[in-house]
Order: C-alpha cells, then sequence, then structure tokens
C-alpha cells in the first residue's frame, strides 16, 4: 500500500517560515492535499491540488510537489499557526485515500 | 453553506456494529461532484481513511477495514452511513464524516463523534 512520512514534528520561530514535508514514491504524479489540525477540532483543508488554497485560507501557507516529495510552506509563522498538519493523496492504482503520518507544529 | 453532523451511539460494546449517520444540510448529497465518506482519529493519533462513496453509488474503502466496511446512501433524507461490524477496543475513535472534491480533498468536515468500544 501506499504511505506517506512526515516529520514527527518542527519548531518555529515567530515571523520565520517552516517547511513540512510529505514523501512519498513519485508523489510528484499525484494531487497532493493539505489539513491543519488544532486540539479538539476537525481538520481544516489549507491547501488541495499541491498548492492552491481554499478561499479563507492566508496566502502564508503554501504548496510544492515534485519527485518523492511534497513541502507545505508557512510563511511568517504565527502563534496561531500551532497545530497537527497531515497530507493526503488519492493513491489512483489502489483507489485508496492516504493521510500521511502527521507532524505537530510548535511555535516557538 | 453546506454542512455535515454525525449522529449515532457514543458506546457500542466489543463484536457488536458500530453505526452512524452523516446528515447533510445546505446542499444536496446527489450532487455529481463530490465524495462521502467517513475518516477516524484515534486518541492521540493520526487520520485514518475508512471509505468513501460516490453519489451513484461506487465505495472505496480502507483495504485495511474492508472486510467490516459498509458505507451507504440514503438521498431521500440526504443522508450517508456508516457500519463497521465486529469491532474492538481499537476502533475506539472519534470518527468524521466529510465531503471530498473529485481530485479526493476533504472540503468539509463534519465536527467528529467520540465513540468509544467498551464493554
Amino acid at each position: 500500500s501506499y504511505v506517506l512520512t512526515q516529520p514527527p514534528s518542527v519548531s518555529v520561530a515567530p515571523g520565520q517560515t517552516a517547511r513540512i514535508t510529505c514523501g512519498g514514491n513519485n508523489i510528484g504524479s499525484k494531487s497532493v492535499h493539505w489539513y491543519q489540525q488544532k486540539p479538539g477540532q476537525a481538520p481544516v483543508l489549507v491547501v488541495y491540488d499541491d498548492s492552491d488554497r481554499p478561499s479563507g485560507i492566508p496566502e502564508r501557507f503554501s504548496g510544492s510537489n515534485s519527485g518523492n516529495t511534497a513541502t507545505l510552506t508557512i510563511s511568517r509563522v504565527e502563534a496561531g499557526d500551532e497545530a497537527d498538519y497531515y497530507c493526503q493523496v488519492w493513491d489512483s492504482s489502489s483507489d485508496h485515500l492516504v493521510f500521511g503520518t502527521g507532524t505537530k507544529v510548535t511555535v516557538l | 453553506q453546506l454542512q455535515l453532523q454525525e449522529s449515532g451511539p457514543g458506546l457500542v460494546k466489543p463484536s457488536e456494529t458500530l453505526s452512524l449517520t452523516c446528515t447533510v444540510s445546505g446542499g444536496s448529497i446527489s450532487s455529481s461532484s463530490y465524495y462521502w465518506g467517513w475518516i477516524r482519529q484515534p486518541p492521540g493519533k493520526g487520520l485514518e481513511w475508512i471509505g468513501s462513496i460516490y453519489y451513484s453509488g461506487s465505495t472505496y474503502y480502507n483495504p485495511s477495514l474492508k472486510s467490516r466496511v459498509t458505507i451507504s446512501v440514503d438521498t431521500s433524507k440526504n443522508q450517508f452511513s456508516l457500519k463497521l461490524s465486529s469491532v474492538t477496543a481499537a476502533d475506539t475513535a472519534v470518527y468524521y464524516c466529510a465531503r471530498s472534491t473529485t481530485a479526493m480533498a476533504t472540503i468539509t468536515w463534519g465536527q467528529g463523534t467520540l465513540v468509544t468500544v467498551s464493554s
């Protein structure tokens, strides 16, 4: 089955840039979606189709995808960005939806 | 704005069947542009896809749960449902119902409901 690997944690100072990676075999050939989840809340889509943002999501959130790695970048990090982040793809070869292992972003 | 709301028992006994319903409001479940599905999250752990259904009835299930899962749609009630049989403590989780695009980006989530499997 298809596996998506994320770093367990990323720490970043306010105002700096956080980069969260999502590794998968030839992930560049798939559409990657990213979710933010704060404690006790349902996840929220922050980036879809590799690099598009839903309405209401700040431009500080951006995404890229190439080769075996997709990346979610959070610029000018704020305290409110502290959350768990998950990548996700649809594996069309097996018709299965796969979530990454999740990354906890801590704002120092 | 479309909203989703899960409903069902919060406590299920081991070996029994977990049954949840998701009620869709503010839009039609018969829309051809979306998939409807279930995702769960055990306490303190990550997200796990359970399965999805297209308005036409086509279903897709997580292979690790496929033998125990059934997802169905009731267009007359604008609802879709999850049944998970032979549950164990490992099935204890917050269960979310969700709406996804045809690229399977999950754009709408229910608030989630905690289901505990215990005798």
